[in-house]
């Protein structure tokens, strides 16, 4: 079966600075989502990366998938209080359309003022 | 666009009693998913509807576990009986045929 580690962990960054989460996967990923969530709020999309190579960017986030790596990664530019959260990366399996994913464990992102 | 709605937010039983999730989808989506998550371990997928029937229920624990969706619209996660085990955040998700998942805001179980 399919893992997904998200490292690292816990981040703790000072607002106003970059940061960057990555995920990577046991076996070859055909898309894969990442995900936010707060606590007592159910998961938030950010993003879904489907090629290999593809970058996405959303306000100040910007995630990309590297096929060939098995990864992910997820960078912050000039965190904000309100990027504090879990994020996750989600990954489905082949024929993407079936969204019975495989999570990782999870990043705790903290802000400090 | 009324999102993914689940009832109740938090529910505190007794091992050996009986605990029944409620789960809208948004209006129009046919695929219905149930995940969970138990304490320190990663989301976990449970079961998977299409409109009323079950196409992949391969995540579902053991059988004290029972999900329906009748009428190919909202769907039911009862646990009968509860063990200590099973407290976690459920998550339920839907989406149209072809298209991302919808969460809702999941449902904390505590079973003492």
């Amino acid at each position: 079966s399919q893992e997904l580690e998200q490292s690292p962990q816990s981040l703790i960054v000072q607002e106003g600075k970059n940061l960057t989460i990555n995920c990577t996967s046991s076996k070859t990923l055909y898309g894969l989502y990442w995900y936010k969530q707060k606590y007592g709020e159910g998961l938030i999309f950010l993003m879904m990366l489907q090629k290999g190579g593809e970058e996405k960017s959303h306000e100040k986030i910007t995630a990309k998938l590297d096929e060939k790596k098995q990864q992910s990664s997820l960078h912050i530019t000039a965190s904000q209080p309100s990027h504090a959260g879990i994020y996750l990366c989600g990954a489905p399996p082949p024929g993407f359309g079936n969204e019975k994913l495989t999570f990782g464990t999870g990043t705790r992102l903290t802000i400090i003022p | 666009e009324a999102g993914v709605t689940q009832f109740p937010s938090h529910s505190v039983i007794e091992k050996g009693q009986t605990v029944t999730l409620r789960c809208d989808p948004i209006s129009g989506h046919d695929n219905l998913y149930w995940y969970r998550r138990v304490m320190g371990k990663e989301i976990k997928f449970l079961l998977h509807f299409v409109k009323e029937s079950k196409q992949d229920e391969s995540g579902m624990p053991n059988n004290r576990f029972l999900a329906e969706r009748t009428g190919g619209t909202y769907s039911t996660l009862k646990v009968q009986p509860a063990e200590l085990e099973d407290s976690g955040v459920y998550f339920c998700a839907s989406s149209p045929l072809k298209g991302r998942l919808y969460f809702g805001p999941g449902t904390r179980l505590t079973v003492t």
